[in-house]
């Protein structure tokens, strides 16, 4: 089974702030997701990254996939509140699942 | 329509209640998936369907059991069930020609008494 290692596993910031999520593993994975979960509802799929070394841009959040496809981060600028939640990393494994990192739970303080 | 619906949102049962969740998606999305998730950590996958047929069941035990009618609906049958398997059970589906996607219902919050 394949492992993904994501950190910090929690972050606590002002809003304003800017901070960063890794996720890694010593595997090759052919594409890496990234999820945000609030309280009480399912997992919401943020981007995908495919092509190493790619990086994607949704609003205040950048996503870089590493040249070796090993690794992955997500990047906020100017956190706000309506950021706060469960941050998850996710990989393809064989057999159409997914292998899921730890996860970050952020809080953005106003 | 690009959505996941479950149903119910919230259930408590007793431990010799039977129970059934209900998942539905009409994306045309032919493989179907179970997780469990606790408070504050990844899902666990649970059980994946693919064209209709169970394709992985993660050694869940009997007590769980998972159907799939048609190619649009999930439902997982519950029977005496256990306090510790309080949790939020979600269901995704995932497309064909973007595999490595999976698309989550909002979840069905279970409490065992």
């Amino acid at each position: 089974t394949q492992l993904l290692e994501q950190s910090p596993q929690f972050l606590s910031i002002q809003e304003g702030e800017n901070l960063t999520v890794y996720c890694n593993s010593s595997s090759v994975f052919s594409s890496l997701q990234w999820y945000r979960q609030e309280p009480g509802e399912g997992p919401v799929l943020l981007v995908t990254v495919v092509t190493g070394g790619e990086v994607k841009k949704l609003k205040r959040l950048t996503f870089q996939f590493g040249d070796a496809r090993k690794d992955s981060s997500l990047h906020i600028t100017a956190a706000q509140t309506g950021d706060t939640g469960l941050y998850l990393c996710a990989g393809e494994e064989y057999g159409n699942k997914l292998v899921f990192g730890a996860g970050t739970i952020l809080r953005v303080k106003s | 329509d690009t959505e996941v619906t479950q149903t119910p949102k919230h259930l408590v049962m007793g431990m010799t209640n039977k129970k059934s969740l209900k998942c539905e998606q009409h994306m045309g999305h032919r493989a179907m998936y179970w997780y469990k998730q606790k408070a504050k950590k990844p899902p666990e996958l649970m059980f994946v369907y693919s064209y209709e047929k169970l394709s992985i069941n993660e050694s869940v035990p009997s007590r769980f059991s998972p159907e799939c009618p048609n190619s649009s609906l999930l439902n997982l049958h519950l029977h005496a069930l256990q306090p510790e398997d309080s949790a939020l059970y979600l269901c995704a589906s995932r497309p064909e020609l973007r595999p490595y996607e999976q698309y989550f219902g909002p979840g069905t919050r279970l409490t065992v008494t």
